[in-house]
């Protein structure tokens, strides 16, 4: 069966502008959840979204928000872009009841 | 609060020798523990999780981890390294209210032929 999916691959953007990354979960997985991976911070939790709720969220500020659809696909955006914010953006899906997250090839991100 | 030190942010081994990756946890409950691996310009493969059924635990291209309580250890081996297996690895902790992966520092595997 296919994986997740994220989309677009690659991204520039400019300072200040607004960006929205793409994910499809694997089929059947209704948890989607979002990581930021830098080489100073390392990967770190954005926030997870089950049934469209956002269930849980980390220590980001409010200028990255996300959303769920009906069909488990997810949303990330990111406002008022900032150079620290170039970075590979992961999202990993989970089957609820099930331990383990199934992760797709990440978006990346280059603020100039 | 869950949490995994990686020991060693670099480890260059020989093709054909042995590949020891280490793990520390903290954890006040048991844990749910991971290994992930990277390639460059790649997500993150699932290597193998423990999720306390058993402690020695195998995953996929020949690797395996020991669960090791009394070392709060996870540890990660194969026993013939090969050219392929020269990426990044991370160890992971499913955290403590939130439920979301908490990743350590990664280990960059280099593989000297």
């Amino acid at each position: 069966k296919a994986g997740v999916t994220q989309t677009p691959r690659y991204l520039i953007k400019t300072r200040g502008q607004q960006v929205t990354l793409s994910c499809s979960p694997i089929s059947g997985h209704r948890s989607v959840s979002w990581y930021q991976q830098t080489p100073g911070q390392g990967l770190q939790f954005l926030f997870e979204y089950f049934s469209e709720t956002q269930r849980n969220k980390g220590n980001f500020p409010g200028r990255f928000s996300g959303r769920q659809f009906s069909n488990s696909r997810s949303e990330m955006n990111v406002s008022t872009l900032e150079l620290g914010d170039s970075a590979l953006y992961l999202c990993a899906s989970s089957l609820e009841g099930a331990v383990g997250y199934t992760f797709g090839s990440g978006t990346r991100l280059t603020v100039v | 609060a869950q949490s995994v030190t990686q020991l060693g942010s670099h480890v260059s081994v020989s093709e054909g020798a042995l590949v020891l990756l280490r793990c520390n946890y903290s954890s006040s409950v048991p844990p749910y523990l991971f290994w992930y691996v990277q390639y460059p310009n790649q997500g993150l493969q699932l290597l193998l999780k423990y999720t306390s059924a058993a402690t020695l635990v195998k995953g996929i291209n020949g690797f395996e981890a020991e669960f090791k309580k009394s070392e709060t250890s996870f540890h990660l081996t194969k026993p013939s390294a090969h050219m392929s297996d020269a990426a990044e690895y991370f160890c992971a902790v499913i955290g403590g209210s939130q439920g979301n992966l908490i990743f350590g520092k990664g280990t960059k595997l280099s593989v000297k032929p």
